[in-house]
């Protein structure tokens, strides 16, 4: 069983809408990751969160830390076909990086 | 280097044969992780490394698979006798240091055990 389940597992979606992907747990972490992995490519970084309830902007995306510090969203406001690849969250605590199940997204122009 | 080099991309093994996958981390990066990525996109930790020392290996099927990493020399995941169920990529990430830091990952191999 994934200690971090993401959904939805997959997302096609039409250049220009607006999506959310959620990453959720029932275990604490003291900071939550999401990465962005494209087909043949290893996992890039794509944020950290640390504090509970934080937010944090990256261009078109948006990603939040759940106040308990268990979950975690990912929003993209106007997707564009660049956004399409698989989206990972990460919790991290003692030196170990548990993952979730993955989010496909699919862009469509 | 500046980047994590996994090698080689690509192997494939009959089944029964070892399989052996090399990483070098990025120089000054204090912790290797290996990952196993199958189908379904689950990436399964299988173990790190804090320098020389094995860190955590709650992850690693003992019987078959083994790892190290050796001073001068990169890290390396080695399995004996290969199952088809080992058919899947194989990720290594570093870190600076443990947590809230950014893992750096290589590109991958792709092992197929046929």
């Amino acid at each position: 069983t994934q200690l971090l389940e993401q959904s939805p597992q997959f997302l096609s979606i039409q250049e220009g809408e607006n999506l959310t992907v959620y990453c959720n747990s029932s275990s604490v972490f003291s900071s939550l990751q999401w990465y962005r992995q494209e087909p043949g490519e290893g996992p890039v970084l794509l944020v950290t969160v640390v504090t509970g309830g934080e937010v944090k902007k990256l261009k078109r995306l948006t990603f939040q830390f759940g106040d308990a510090r268990k979950d975690s969203s990912l929003h993209i406001t106007a997707a564009q076909p660049g956004d399409t690849g698989l989206y990972l969250c990460a919790g991290v605590t003692f030196n170990k990086f548990y993952f979730g199940s993955g989010t496909k997204l699919n862009v469509k122009p | 280097g500046e980047e994590v080099a996994q090698t080689p991309k690509h192997l494939v093994r009959g089944e029964g044969q070892k399989a052996k996958l090399y990483c070098a981390p990025i120089k000054g990066h204090s912790y290797v992780f290996w990952y196993q990525q199958v189908l379904k996109n689950e990436f399964k930790f299988l173990i790190s490394f804090q320098n020389e020392n094995v860190f955590d290996e709650t992850g690693m099927p003992k019987e078959r698979f083994s790892a190290k990493c050796l001073p001068n020399s990169p890290c390396s995941l080695e399995i004996q006798a290969t199952k088809l169920e080992d058919s899947a990529v194989y990720f290594c990430a570093s870190t600076v240091t443990g947590s809230n830091t950014e893992a750096f990952f290589g590109q991958g191999t792709r092992l197929t055990v046929v």
